[in-house]
């Protein structure tokens, strides 16, 4: 099936500093989706990308789906230490069968 | 709100025993699935159903069943729990044609 390559696999950053996170692909996808899993919980959605270009942003979250439609990233500006979490990227081919799939993730660890 | 509740949180089980992992969705969504997540192995798709009675193999489905008998609950069937099942298990639901899916909590299950 299909793969997708996130970067980085951890990091450990000060409190105020900035995020970036990207995930590559080898195929196309028709949809990017972007989640965060708290400790003990299951991911929930931070940011949803349709279309090939679209810069979209959720307060100090902003997330783009590349041109080529094979890779997306993720910037999360001024962290705060609720930022501390696993991010995982997801693509879609077909959002009818919602069938996605997923990053490695990336680990953020926020020092206050 | 979309809720997507999990039988257990934690679980310990014996090799041998057959094992019943419940899911249970209150938002009436078509697709539903099971997911492994191991550490540093992102989100691994184990089954998923987009239909009651329809089941579709995910990228890891060795060693597994599942059931969908009601639309708004998906089981995951170890037949026969072997230790390298030992993991996190995670279930999600999601209406057809949007990309988002809803996870539940997770289940930490042990096999010793």
């Amino acid at each position: 099936g299909q793969q997708l390559n996130q970067s980085p696999q951890s990091m450990f950053i000060q409190e105020g500093e900035d995020v970036s996170m990207n995930c590559t692909s080898s195929s196309i996808f028709n949809t990017w989706l972007w989640y965060k899993q708290d400790p003990g919980e299951g991911p929930v959605l931070l940011i949803a990308l349709y279309k090939a270009g679209e810069l979209t942003s959720n307060g100090r979250l902003t997330a783009q789906f590349g041109i080529t439609r094979k890779d997306s990233f993720l910037n999360i500006s001024a962290s705060i230490p609720s930022d501390v979490g696993i991010y995982f990227c997801a693509g879609q081919i077909n959002t009818n069968a919602g069938k996605s799939t997923f990053g490695d993730g990336t680990t953020l660890t926020v020092k206050p | 709100d979309v809720k997507v509740t999990q039988s257990s949180r934690y679980l310990v089980k014996r090799t041998g025993e057959k094992v019943f992992l419940e899911c249970v969705q209150d938002m009436d969504h078509e697709n539903m699935f099971w997911y492994r997540q191991d550490p540093g192995l992102g989100l691994r798709l184990i089954y998923f159903s987009y239909d009651v009675k329809m089941k579709e193999k995910g990228d890891i489905p060795e060693g597994y069943s599942v059931s969908r008998e009601k639309k708004e609950r998906f089981s995951l069937i170890l037949e026969s729990a072997s230790t390298n099942q030992t993991s996190m298990y995670l279930c999600a639901s999601s209406p057809p044609g949007v990309g988002e899916q809803f996870f539940g909590p997770g289940t930490r299950l042990t096999v010793l």
